[in-house]
């Protein structure tokens, strides 16, 4: 079925960055889309960025475009989230997730990493 | 963008109830509508992709229907697992957004 799972969260300061990272395992990485949806506290989910399957093809909610990227490395099947600027309205639980194959509802998610944005 | 109005945001019901969740587009998008559940402190889980397919694993009790702008996720006998939060999400188009989530509590 596969597994995808989430590290690199923490607290950083207003401004700052942050590079998240989605460790993917049981599931031929290269033919996914993958994707990170951010949750703030108490708040529902929010789409953040996905990238295709090839790499060729990246996208983001207005709300972090011009301030993150997304990028996947295929020899260590693992999924980034590279994020600069960071405001207090970025602090939320930040998740993983594999687009369906085929499709781009998203059928597999790690258990989420907490990323704090506060001085 | 595409926005995605759920309506209740909050419903209140009990084990046995038929309980009906729905979900508005603010344009078009064909089928391309999933459904998800998420409990406190996990993370969410697909239930239901292309507006009306059951996702594998999930109970049948789930359905879901519509096309174009309107669409309704239905839970046909609500069981003590089920209470928790419901998001839809449009998969037509880039940003990928999520509605505001229905939260089902027991009555």
């Amino acid at each position: 079925e596969g597994q995808v799972l989430e590290s690199g969260g923490g607290l950083v300061q207003p401004g700052g960055s942050l590079r998240l990272s989605c460790a993917a395992s049981g599931f031929t990485f290269n033919n996914y889309a993958m994707n990170w949806v951010r949750q703030a506290p108490g708040k529902g989910l929010e789409w953040v960025s996905g990238i295709n399957s090839g790499g060729g093809g990246t996208y983001y909610a207005d709300s972090v475009k011009g301030r993150f990227s997304i990028s996947r490395d295929y020899s260590k099947n693992t999924l980034y989230l590279h994020m600069n600027s960071l405001r207090a309205e970025d602090t939320a639980v930040y998740y993983c997730a594999r687009s369906r194959f085929g499709g781009h509802d998203l059928d597999s998610w790690g258990q989420g990493t907490l990323v704090t944005v506060s001085s | 963008d595409i926005q995605l109005t759920q309506s209740p945001s909050f419903l209140s019901a009990s084990v046995g109830d038929r309980v009906t969740i729905t979900c508005r587009a603010s344009q078009g998008i064909w089928s391309y509508l999933a459904w998800y559940q998420q409990k406190p402190g996990k993370a969410p889980k697909l239930l239901i992709y292309e507006a009306s397919t059951l996702q594998s694993g999930v109970p049948s009790r789930f359905s879901g229907s519509g096309s174009g702008t309107d669409f309704t996720l239905t839970i046909s006998s609500l069981q003590p697992e089920d209470f928790a939060a419901y998001y839809c999400q449009q998969l037509d188009s880039h940003p990928l957004t999520f509605g505001g989530g229905t939260k089902v509590e027991i009555k």
